[in-house]
């Protein structure tokens, strides 16, 4: 069964908007991890939040996460049109050994 | 330099027939998977090696089998294949399981069983 729930499901802004993805998982984990495919492409890592932690910063992506509401929160600021692409949460469980993700958010920048 | 690169990256065959999907990494990782995307993109695992051992068979049909020859390398053997066998599959690794690291992905293998 899916770990993560998105939300939205799809999503559409202007260049150089913000964008706001979120996502809800069920278990106790040890990260959480946000990936981005292009279309007809694999998947490519972006970030990875420790349980721990409450916030990451990496160039224009900063992630949340809220273990007590078990959410996420993906924010890319001033959007480009290369950023038009499915965006993925997943979660590494505790003494689950793997990625379990969700099912994506669809993302169009239009320029 | 492809980290982890896959082949075929499409695949067309017939229901019935028997088909490979090979995996190689170069990025000295002790841990590979293999995904299955459906055409909703959901992402779900089927497979897990950690230094040529099986640690994950997510009740996935027999017909599908994996083999790691060595780390580097986890191919997909596919039996008698059925028109529900059609997604895209991918490959990954990762430095260690379940040790927080982020999966590098292959570019995924189409295949389209008719």
């Amino acid at each position: 069964s899916q770990q993560g729930e998105e939300d939205p499901q799809a999503l559409s802004i202007q260049e150089g908007e913000n964008a706001t993805m979120n996502c809800s998982y069920k278990t106790s984990i040890n990260n959480l991890q946000w990936y981005r495919q292009n279309s007809g492409r694999g998947l490519v890592h972006l970030i990875l939040i420790r349980s721990n932690e409450r916030e990451k910063h990496s160039g224009r992506l900063r992630v949340t996460l809220d273990t007590s509401k078990k959410s996420s929160s993906l924010l890319i600021t001033a959007s480009r049109a290369a950023d038009t692409a499915s965006y993925f949460c997943a979660t590494d469980r505790e003494y689950g050994n793997k990625l379990v993700f969700g099912a994506g958010t669809i993302l169009r920048v239009k320029s | 330099d492809t980290a982890v690169s896959q082949t075929p990256k499409y695949l067309v065959t017939q229901m019935g027939n028997d088909k490979s999907i090979k995996c190689e990494q170069n990025l000295g990782h002790d841990t590979m998977y293999w995904y299955k995307q459906d055409s909703k993109k959901f992402l779900k695992i089927m497979f897990s090696y950690n230094n040529k051992e099986l640690i994950i068979n997510e009740t996935v049909p027999n017909r599908f089998s994996p083999k790691s020859p060595d780390k580097a390398h986890l191919n997909l053997h596919i039996n008698s294949l059925e028109l529900g066998d059609s997604a895209v599959y991918f490959c990954a690794s990762s430095r260690e399981v379940g040790a927080g690291y982020g999966y590098t992905f292959g570019s995924g293998t189409r295949l389209t069983v008719v």
